[in-house]
């Protein structure tokens, strides 16, 4: 197992613009989180999916967010019509039931800038 | 809510001194505590945990005791070297019944190390 990917790891777009980024969790962990960190700042938590379910969303997640994890595996995060303020490092992570969801293994993030 | 608050930086040190990076919390419940550590263009990385108070976690000579009585968790190593140059991040998350275990970061402490 290689861990957390993510992908892509960069992206520019144009403000106005949809992305689209996919995070691929260690296999067999149930638990997956998305969180976004900007620059000087800790990593704020926007959702997370226990397999395909989605439990909780933060106030931080607006309405261009949507966050899926069709059948439990992979999850995407959509942003739609971009805006400058969203220019942030976006995290996954994932954790197993076998250690008590205490430990969460992060990926390399994926880089977004909007110009 | 919960919150962490840690020892703003930069911090920077010869080679072989001895680090403390000050961490404290607010939490509501129960929290366990942890220190990540974000290399130079890599993803998080767990460094040590500590689940219960008085617990003392522990990796690559680094130590941090969870201290209820001061809601404190800071982060110590005896002898600093150059690989441990990143940024470190003190986080909990809740971890009582029915708990999302989703993680509160502090802002992050940059630390230089020269040789």
């Amino acid at each position: 197992d290689t861990g957390v990917s993510q992908d892509p790891r960069h992206k520019i777009t144009k403000r106005g613009q949809n992305v689209t980024f996919r995070c691929d969790p260690i296999s067999e962990h149930n638990r997956l989180y998305w969180y976004r960190q900007t620059l000087g700042q800790g990593p704020e938590f926007l959702t997370y999916f226990q397999n395909e379910a989605q439990l909780e969303k933060s106030r931080l997640l607006s309405d261009r967010f949507s966050a899926e994890r069709p059948k439990g595996s992979f999850s995407t995060l959509e942003i739609q019509r971009t805006e400058q303020g969203d220019s942030a490092m976006y995290l996954c992570a994932s954790s197993s039931y076998q250690t008590g969801y205490t430990e969460a293994f992060f990926g390399q993030g994926t880089r977004l800038t909007v110009v | 809510g919960n919150s962490v608050t840690q020892m703003e930086g930069p911090v920077t040190l010869s080679e072989e001194a001895f680090l403390t990076i000050n961490c404290t919390y607010t939490a509501t419940g129960y929290p366990s505590l942890f220190w990540y550590v974000q290399y130079p263009g890599e993803g998080l990385q767990l460094l040590l945990k500590a689940t219960k108070a008085d617990d003392k976690g522990s990796n690559k000579g680094f130590e941090a005791t969870y201290r209820k009585e001061t809601t404190s968790f800071h982060l110590e190593k005896g002898s600093v070297q150059v690989s441990d140059s990143a940024v470190y991040f003190c986080a909990l998350s809740e971890t009582s019944g029915g708990s999302n275990y989703k993680l509160t970061f502090g802002k992050g402490t940059l630390l230089t190390v020269n040789p």
